[in-house]
């Protein structure tokens, strides 16, 4: 059980066009999702808390019209690199929280790496 | 969230066990110890996690030292599947769930 994928998980893109990263918890509900963001040989950095039916919280420095975030249900959260560049390549991962956990114990998906030419 | 410090990496022979140790002076009574594993180019992993007590499950034992200042997580017979970056996260309940990841030690199990 908890399983989480993502979808793509790899794409190449031009740099100006926008890719749409997909979360899926597969198993449960999360009413919490978590994106990250991973570039070579560092840890991971959040971006973003996403809480289903409301709006996503940015951590500091990430902007919020580049990185949209969409949680429409419990199962599902998507990430849309918009007008990529290649400094947005990168292996973006999502977590999600089951809601009927009382400890705060995460599933990560599978990663999506981003390729921005 | 209570600062961590764990070694940059360690080495372990195939078999035995893997000791990897955490530091946690700063951890306030209501903040949990977590540990997540990273291997190359997957999501992270959760582990275990654990308050005051130790605790094991089928992946992981995870030894907390009785001032709660610091922790080990032990791998009893660690194979080259486990090699992989573990983070160690101290992190209170409550609403807030985001995670810190800091650096954490890169275990590296050889043949």
């Amino acid at each position: 059980g908890a399983v989480v994928s993502q979808h793509p998980s790899r794409v190449i893109c031009k740099s100006g066009t926008s890719v749409k990263i997909e979360c899926r918890s597969l198993d449960f509900q999360a009413t919490t999702m978590f994106w990250y963001r991973q570039f070579p040989k560092k840890s991971l950095m959040l971006m973003a808390t996403s809480n289903e039916g409301s709006k996503a919280t940015y951590e500091q420095g990430v902007e919020k019209d580049k990185f949209l975030i969409n949680h429409a249900s419990l199962t599902l959260s998507t990430l849309t690199v918009t007008s990529a560049h290649p400094e947005d390549s990168s292996f973006y991962i999502c977590s999600a929280r089951p809601r009927d956990r009382v400890v705060n114990e995460q599933f990560f998906g599978p990663g999506t790496r981003l390729t921005v030419l | 969230d209570a600062k961590t410090t764990q070694p940059t990496s360690m080495d372990c022979a195939e078999g035995r066990a893997a000791n990897l140790p955490c530091n946690h002076s700063t951890i306030s009574g209501n903040e949990y110890v977590y540990w997540y594993r990273q291997i190359h180019s997957q999501g992270p992993q959760y582990i275990i996690h654990g308050l005051k007590n130790n605790e094991t499950n089928e992946m992981a034992s995870l030894i907390i030292t009785e001032d709660r200042k610091s922790s080990t997580l032990i791998l009893p017979h660690a194979t080259l599947r486990d090699t992989a970056v573990y983070y160690c996260i101290v992190k209170s309940g409550g609403s807030n769930y985001k995670l810190t990841f800091g650096k954490g030690t890169l275990l590296t199990v050889n043949p």
